[in-house]
């Protein structure tokens, strides 16, 4: 299966505690978001990155959230000092870089429950 | 904040019956996407129609675009139980490189 790829599926942390997940993009795809989807509700676009470069951050990502993609591969999101309002759902999608703009295809999610 | 609002939130429909879910959106687009997610995995991308389209069709899939009222809808026939999901449809904004997602539509399709 050469699709979007996120890891762990599951995670269960402590409040305050930091936590990272990866997601491991399509190959050629050199677009690459991070969403996160709360109960009941769509996506929400945390931020974007076009190849090594991360080109917008959403309000929502305050300081404790930092998103790396080095040289253009995987990318991580990293959440320090967890709180409970960070429980949600993380999605990652990936695109590809064409003459306009297509489909994104989406891994399975990260499922963060902060207790 | 979302971009794309869906109406209804919710459908519940007999096995072979029709679903329609509306889509409206807010500011001018380049394409509109609709994707389906099953409960607690990923989006899957069904259907993408561009600003200069007003209809496009995809196995049992039949989305309308009406770009003067900003909005679109989804239509999906002869429903089957494997139908049943949440379907959120995504615009990509001419002076953007996102998707913004609607709150979504949850079809239950009964057997």
């Amino acid at each position: 299966d050469t699709g979007v790829s996120q890891d762990p599926r599951h995670k269960i942390t402590k409040r305050g505690q930091n936590v990272t997940f990866r997601c491991d993009p399509i190959s050629e795809h050199n677009r690459l978001y991070w969403y996160r989807q709360t109960l009941g509700q769509g996506p929400e676009f945390l931020t974007y990155f076009q190849n090594e470069a991360q080109l917008e951050k959403s309000r929502l990502l305050s300081d404790r959230f930092s998103a790396e993609r080095p040289k253009g591969s995987f990318s991580t999101l990293e959440i320090q000092r967890t709180e409970q309002g960070d429980s949600a759902m993380y999605l990652c999608a990936s695109s590809p870089r064409t003459g306009g703009f297509t489909e994104a295809f989406f891994g399975q999610g990260t499922r963060l429950t902060v207790v | 904040s979302q971009q794309g609002e869906e109406d209804p939130q919710a459908l519940s429909i007999q096995e072979g019956e029709n679903a329609t879910m509306n889509c409206s959106y807010k500011t001018s687009i380049n394409n509109l996407q609709w994707y389906r997610q099953n409960s607690g995995r990923g989006l899957v991308h069904l259907i993408l129609i561009r600003s200069n389209e007003r209809e496009k069709h995809s196995g049992r899939l039949r989305v309308t675009l009406d770009t003067s009222k900003k909005s679109s809808s989804l239509l999906i026939t002869a429903s089957r139980a494997a139908d049943t999901a949440s379907y959120f449809c995504a615009t990509f904004p001419l002076d953007d490189y996102k998707l913004s997602f609607g709150a979504g539509t949850t079809v239950t399709v009964r057997a």
